[in-house]
């Protein structure tokens, strides 16, 4: 069965703090993905990583960065958070050689900045 | 910036009734993909649908595309209150589909 998870499924940070959100998939995929959920906002994309190392800006990357060290592994970072950055952060993956391209999601983080 | 907008935003019903959803989208696209996404969870796929294709099936659901007018339907028949999610059309915004575009999407509420 195919996994992602995410490093916690809810955090508190105060404002100014840096902040890490770790994201594992266990799928041997290519890209991986950030994105953050607000109510009446859908899904917004922050930044993805089509391959180790590599990464490439979203819609909304302001306020974040990303590392990709390991194939499985896709960290967001906050460098100092702020309260506008409290959201549901979701992580996901996708396959490049599926015809497909579903992407795979984890849990979510809900990450209030207070 | 949002490239599929979900119609209705909310949509409640009775169990056993048939429930659609709609989705309108901008720009060309190469496929269109319908998620869910139950209460404080992730995402997960359904269906997808490519641009050359009109109606596809799986199970209970049943998803249209109208290129023409950039537009794609999900129909969920004969619901049940397990159905109760919020639920998202996704596109893709390059030729190599690594990258989705998501709508703000329909939170369906199934009554028992």
């Amino acid at each position: 069965d195919v996994k992602v998870t995410q490093s916690s499924r809810y955090l508190v940070k105060r404002t100014g703090e840096k902040v890490f959100l770790e994201c594992v998939q266990d799928m041997d995929h290519e890209n991986m993905f950030w994105y953050r959920q607000d109510p009446g906002l859908g899904l917004r994309l922050i930044y993805f990583s089509y391959d180790v190392k590599m990464k490439e800006k979203g819609d909304i990357p302001e306020g974040y960065s990303v590392s990709r060290e390991k194939k499985e592994r896709f960290s967001l970072i906050l460098e100092s958070a702020s309260t506008n950055q409290t959201s549901m952060y979701l992580c996901a993956s996708s396959s490049q050689g599926s015809p497909i391209y579903e992407q795979y999601f984890g849990p979510g983080t809900r990450l209030t900045v207070t | 910036s949002q490239q599929g907008e979900e119609d209705p935003q909310a949509l409640s019903i009775q169990e056993g009734e048939n429930a659609t959803m709609n989705c309108s989208y901008k720009t060309s696209i190469n496929n269109l993909q319908w998620y869910r996404q139950n209460s404080g969870r992730g995402l997960v796929h359904l269906i997808l649908i490519r641009s050359n294709e009109r109606e596809k099936h799986s199970g209970r659901l049943r998803v249209t595309l109208d290129t023409s007018k950039k537009s794609s339907s999900l129909l969920i028949t004969a619901s049940r209150a397990a159905d109760t999610a919020s639920y998202f059309c996704a596109t893709d915004q390059n030729n190599a589909g690594n990258m989705l575009t998501f709508g703000g999407g329909t939170r369906l509420m199934v009554k028992p």
